[in-house]
């Protein structure tokens, strides 16, 4: 057990549908990340919300909606995906702070994943 | 978009045998080197974070070492248990940004 809680940990969806995936940490932590796992490749960043402010985008697209309404908190709201958008999603934290960097050795505490299948 | 390297990508071994991965990473913007083992249907969890050149870090059965100045970090597992089967991923950090290699696939025969 990490402190990282994801559900569902499972979902299947059609492209019309419109889904969240929810994340919630217990560690006290105040950053808190959406990563991409694709079959094949290294995982993604999506996203960072640091004190409740996002940092990094990455270009992602928009039928992607985070929102963090918390530091404990983090969703991923899904709206009109693509089959390609099929994969791994997990979500991590860890404690931060802000824009400036970081202590050297933070680490990433990370939740189980859902495991998304576009239809 | 940094390339982080692990090699191999998969690997079978024997109980009882030793062995060891690879993680190349930029030499240049060092910040911290991770390694974090993944078991199937789990969560990735941290094993190291290594900060120095020249670092050597040691759980267990597991250590590792790192070297800034080439690039490249190696974890070494003595003695494989078949509970050592999992993925073994490293992330290189430069700032407050973490890029992860494919992983490292190992499966412990018993």
């Amino acid at each position: 057990e990490t402190g990282v809680t994801q559900t569902p940990r499972h979902l299947v969806m059609g492209m019309t549908n419109k889904k969240s995936l929810k994340c919630e940490q217990h560690l006290g932590h105040n950053a808190m990340y959406w990563y991409k796992q694709s079959a094949k490749k290294p995982l993604e960043l999506m996203f960072v919300y640091s004190l409740e402010e996002r940092v990094e985008n990455n270009s992602v697209p928009s039928r992607f909606s985070p929102e963090c309404p918390n530091s404990s908190h983090l969703f991923l709201h899904l709206h009109t995906l693509q089959p390609e958008d099929s994969a791994l999603y997990l979500c991590a934290s860890s404690q931060d702070r802000g824009r400036m960097i970081s202590r050297r050795n933070e680490k990433l505490f990370f939740g189980s994943g859902t495991q998304l299948s576009v239809l | 978009i940094l390339n982080v390297e692990q090699s191999p990508q998969s690997l079978h071994v024997q109980e009882g045998d030793s062995t060891n991965f690879t993680c190349s990473f930029p030499s240049s913007n060092f910040y911290a080197l991770h390694w974090y083992r993944w078991e199937t249907a789990k969560s990735p969890e941290a094993l190291f974070v290594m900060t120095l050149n020249g670092d050597e870090k040691k759980k267990g059965r597991i250590s590792a070492t790192l070297n800034t100045k080439e690039g490249y970090s190696y974890l070494y597992i003595k003695g494989s248990q078949p509970e050592d089967s999992a993925t073994y991923l490293c992330a290189f950090r430069t700032g407050n940004q973490f890029y992860f290699g494919t992983g490292t696939s190992l499966t412990v025969i018993p």
